[in-house]
């Protein structure tokens, strides 16, 4: 039973244009939302991240946004930069569950110059 | 400043054999969690250490086990390794009371078991 699910594998976009990355959750016990980003050879690193009583974050060119009552979040990545392209996860964790992340199946994102 | 580093980077097991993975928090850090990420998966929890015991576990069997040292450094360890072992192990760090969900997570350590 998948907790977090991206539906998307992967993503093309052309450089400048945004980059939207999507992901659904079903356990209602999750606070807290991260992304993280993946290059090969790499491990995962973290990029941005949400509060359940926020339903919007940003920093820089990377925005989250949570609607919790769509058990749905998503990343928009304005303007998109070829550096951009990675593997994307979404994540989340629960109160009391000291950082037990679960991720999704992750998306690859490609901006093309 | 050293961020979390693992080794080995890649090993090749035979089905059977036990396996031991090795992670070094980063400076600062004083718990480290374990994830399996299979092909084409998102990274899956095995288990959580902080003060040398093992605070959470994932669903994984017992064959999985590990260990936190004074040092906050910790070992994985997997025994009957099986083919569907086979994935990248990552460690991941990050230090209680810092109220925020980052983990800051090493290269890995890819275990191919044939």
């Amino acid at each position: 039973d998948q907790q977090v699910k991206q539906n998307s594998p992967s993503l093309s976009v052309q450089e400048g244009r945004i980059s939207i990355l999507n992901c659904d959750y079903t356990n209602s016990m999750f606070d807290y939302f991260l992304w993280y980003k993946k290059y090969p050879a790499e491990g995962p690193t973290f990029l941005i991240s949400i509060s359940s009583i926020k339903d919007k974050n940003e920093d820089g060119r990377f925005t989250v946004f949570l609607n919790k009552s769509a058990k749905h979040l998503s990343l928009h990545i304005v303007p998109s930069q070829p550096g951009d392209s990675a593997v994307y996860f979404c994540a989340a964790s629960g109160t009391g569950s000291a950082r037990q992340l679960t991720f999704g199946s992750g998306t690859q994102l490609t901006v093309l110059p | 400043d050293a961020g979390v580093t693992q080794s080995p980077t890649h090993l090749i097991k035979t089905r059977g054999q036990q396996v031991t993975l090795r992670c070094s928090p980063k400076s600062g850090h004083d718990t480290v969690s374990w994830y399996q990420q299979a092909l084409g998966q998102g990274p899956q929890f095995i288990f959580q250490y902080y003060e040398e015991e093992e605070r959470q576990r994932g669903n994984f069997p017992d064959r999985f086990s590990g260990h936190q040292f004074p040092n906050y450094s910790s070992e994985l360890n997997v025994n009957a390794l099986l083919l569907g072992d086979s994935a990248l192990y990552l460690c991941a760090s990050s230090k209680t009371g810092v109220n925020t969900g980052e983990l800051f997570f090493g290269e890995g350590s890819r275990l191919t078991v044939l």
